[in-house]
């Protein structure tokens, strides 16, 4: 069966300082994997998406950056933190859609409760 | 642009059906999740919709009008672990992207 593991699950940090949120895959491959941002109340923001290695897309502008080494691995990055950046964030993977009725709903990682200080 | 409405809140009463409702303007379209989240938890899925009609499942049914940019997420026979957010999402014509609305928070009473 698969599996997303996504870590730390709570992360206090100060402005300025770096941030680097892991998230690995297990029982698929080449998965199609998602940063999601949700602020207190709202619904999600996507930040990212890879269809493959080294294949980042990103949605908005923000000092974020995602990487993906490995093709199960998904990794979320900041050189510098703003108090902005504070939020729950989301990991999630998804399978390849083939065909017009394919489910290919999105599987979510427990998150990051990230607050900046 | 991209947007994806539902409302805010809403309060029913255990035992009863809610119908929470959605609508949204995308880049093209490639089906339509229903994501439950309780608080403080990540979201699960419940249900996809990809052609009209209603799709059911159990005590959760969801309908699709792709013409009308709508859909609604049906529960029915309410009990207090339903009180959660309801997340209504579309995946684009890409087929990559999954686009969320800002969820329906409901409360469930006795």
């Amino acid at each position: 069966s698969q599996t997303i593991h996504q870590w730390p699950a709570t992360l206090v940090q100060p402005v300025g300082s770096p941030l680097s949120l892991e998230c690995t895959v297990e029982g698929t491959s080449n998965p199609n994997l998602y940063w999601y941002r949700q602020a207190a109340g709202r619904g999600l923001q996507l930040l990212f998406y890879s269809i493959g290695i080294d294949q980042i897309s990103s949605e908005v502008p923000q000092n974020l950056s995602a990487s993906r080494p490995q093709d199960r691995q998904f990794i979320l990055s900041s050189k510098k933190l703003l108090l902005s950046d504070s939020g729950f964030y989301l990991c999630a993977w998804s399978g390849r859609a083939t065909g017009y009725s394919r489910n290919t709903e999105a599987f979510f990682g427990q998150g990051t409760r990230l607050t900046v200080v | 642009g991209q947007n994806i409405d539902q409302p805010t809140e809403m309060t029913a009463t255990e035992g009863a059906i809610v119908q929470i409702n959605c609508t949204y303007q995308t880049s093209g379209f490639n089906g339509l999740f229903w994501y439950q989240q309780h608080a403080g938890e990540a979201p699960t899925f419940l249900s996809y919709n990809v052609l009209d009609g209603l799709e059911e499942k159990g005590r959760f049914s969801s309908f699709l009008s792709r013409s009308k940019g709508y859909s609604y997420l049906l529960l029915k026979e309410l009990q207090m672990k339903d009180s959660a957010s309801y997340l209504c999402a579309v995946r684009d014509g890409g087929g990559f992207k999954t686009i969320f609305g800002a969820g329906t928070r409901l409360f469930v009473k006795a």
